[in-house]
């Protein structure tokens, strides 16, 4: 079975600082790992993903995650928020050869002036 | 564009009523999915198609029903219609192999049952 946990419903940072939300992956077999972004009534957006190669992934918009096997961690981070960045989102996880993607409970980010 | 396209886009639905979704995609993709989402509960998978002619349950399949019409095609039917099928459904579809993996999502369909 895989499973998605997101620490923190919501989280609020201030324009221009660290912007860190955290995903953690149960897996019994190598796992392929995605963000999504998810704006006000608009579908999902892929971020960036993970599927084995590089463990520090960039994505679009200036995000990047890290796949962390020793923590099943891959926590999504911009150095610098941006007002732009308001969002909802959604870490997901398809176990590899698998077919059966299963998301998280996504994380509110909201952005202060 | 090539993507996934879901239809209605809205619909309000007396309880007790039927429907279904329609969902396409033109990617040439083997799986495809269907999720609801409600506020702090994130996107739940309903159901899912592995490849053409097969369909499982994901976490919340009560109250569903699918079909895999074709490669491209994949419905989600509401029987009988009631308010705690109140959401937003996307369809999804995802291709195979590392490069092809992630999922192109529709555009959501907003469900309302009185």
């Amino acid at each position: 079975a895989q499973s998605v946990t997101q620490l923190g419903s919501h989280v609020s940072v201030s324009e221009g600082a660290l912007v860190l939300l955290r995903c953690n992956y149960s897996s019994s077999v190598p796992p392929y790992l995605f963000w999504y972004v998810q704006y006000p009534n608009q579908g999902l957006q892929l971020l960036l993903k993970y599927t084995s190669a590089a463990t520090l992934v960039k994505g679009i918009n200036g995000f990047e995650a890290e796949f962390k096997k020793s923590e099943t961690s891959f926590h999504l981070t911009k150095p610098s928020a941006h007002m732009s960045d308001a969002a909802e989102y959604f870490c997901a996880v398809l176990a590899g050869g698998g077919n059966k993607l299963t998301f998280g409970t996504g994380t509110q980010l909201k952005v202060e002036l | 564009n090539a993507g996934v396209t879901q239809t209605p886009k809205f619909q309000v639905l007396k309880t007790g009523q039927s429907m279904t979704l329609q969902c396409a995609q033109d990617m040439n993709h083997n799986s495809m999915y269907w999720y609801r989402q409600d506020p702090g509960m994130g996107l739940r998978l309903i159901y899912y198609s592995a490849s053409e002619g097969t369909t499982d349950k994901g976490e919340v399949p009560n109250g569903y029903n699918v079909s895999r019409l074709n490669k491209r095609e994949f419905s989600l039917r509401l029987e009988s219609a009631a308010p705690s099928q109140t959401s937003v459904y996307f369809c999804a579809s995802t291709g195979t192999g590392p490069m092809n993996t992630e999922a192109f999502f529709g555009q959501g369909t907003r469900l309302t049952v009185v």
